[in-house]
């Protein structure tokens, strides 16, 4: 079955930095790659996504890498802010059958 | 839209009762999932829907398990007898046919079984 590794599993980093999450997977035939924020008390909200025939995407500040070879994506968040702290979760899809297979989250403090 | 809707949104029960959760997905929405969320396994996808009918159940954990979906905007899992290993936080998810795989949380139902 498709599995998803997330890392690292804390990271801290200080207001205005960049943060970097990464995910590698096992599945090639995963085509739908989409990351998702958690706020405390919340549930998952997708905040953007990618799929296996673009390289990477962007939408302000943050940004998602793919490389398909390699079998990893990765999240990246520019000029961070305190409300970007959060869980972030990646995850894979293998197509038609909907379903999202989630890594294990990714806790993001930004320090004031 | 107001969103995917959970109800409770907390619910504290002992073991051996029933807890049933509701969802009410987003409406136009074909697809409707059930995830359970802990510390220890993440979130796990338990089942999901596909314009009412069950796709694939393979993640609900046990017989105590059972999921419905009577009609487009309405589902429940229903956990009977409870235990306390089934403590977790239950999060309904819908997605639109045409956006294929992007799908909308709910806020949830913590559950403890005490």
């Amino acid at each position: 079955g498709e599995n998803v590794e997330q890392h690292p599993s804390t990271l801290s980093v200080q207001e205005g930095d960049s943060a970097v999450i990464k995910c590698t997977y096992s599945d090639s035939a995963s085509n739908y790659f989409p990351w998702y924020k958690q706020e405390l008390g919340k549930g998952p909200q997708l905040i953007i996504d990618i799929r296996s025939n673009v390289g990477e995407k962007k939408d302000q500040r943050i940004a998602v890498t793919l490389n398909k070879t390699a079998k990893h994506f990765s999240l990246h968040i520019t000029e961070t802010q305190p409300e970007d702290s959060a869980v972030y979760f990646c995850a894979i899809s293998g197509g038609s059958n909907y379903k999202l297979t989630f890594g294990k989250g990714t806790l993001l403090t930004v320090n004031p | 839209d107001a969103g995917v809707i959970q109800s409770p949104r907390h619910e504290v029960t002992e073991m051996g009762q029933e807890v049933t959760l509701r969802c009410k997905p987003i409406s136009g929405h074909d697809y409707l999932f059930w995830y359970r969320q802990t510390m220890m396994r993440g979130l796990e996808l338990l089942i999901y829907f596909n314009n009412n009918v069950p796709i694939d159940d393979s993640g609900m954990p046990e017989d105590r398990f059972s999921a419905k979906m009577p009609n487009a905007s309405f589902s429940t899992l229903k956990i009977q007898p409870s235990e306390p290993r089934d403590s977790a936080v239950y999060f309904c998810a819908s997605s639109y046919d045409r956006d294929q795989e992007t799908q909308y949380f709910g806020p949830g139902t913590r559950l403890l079984v005490l």
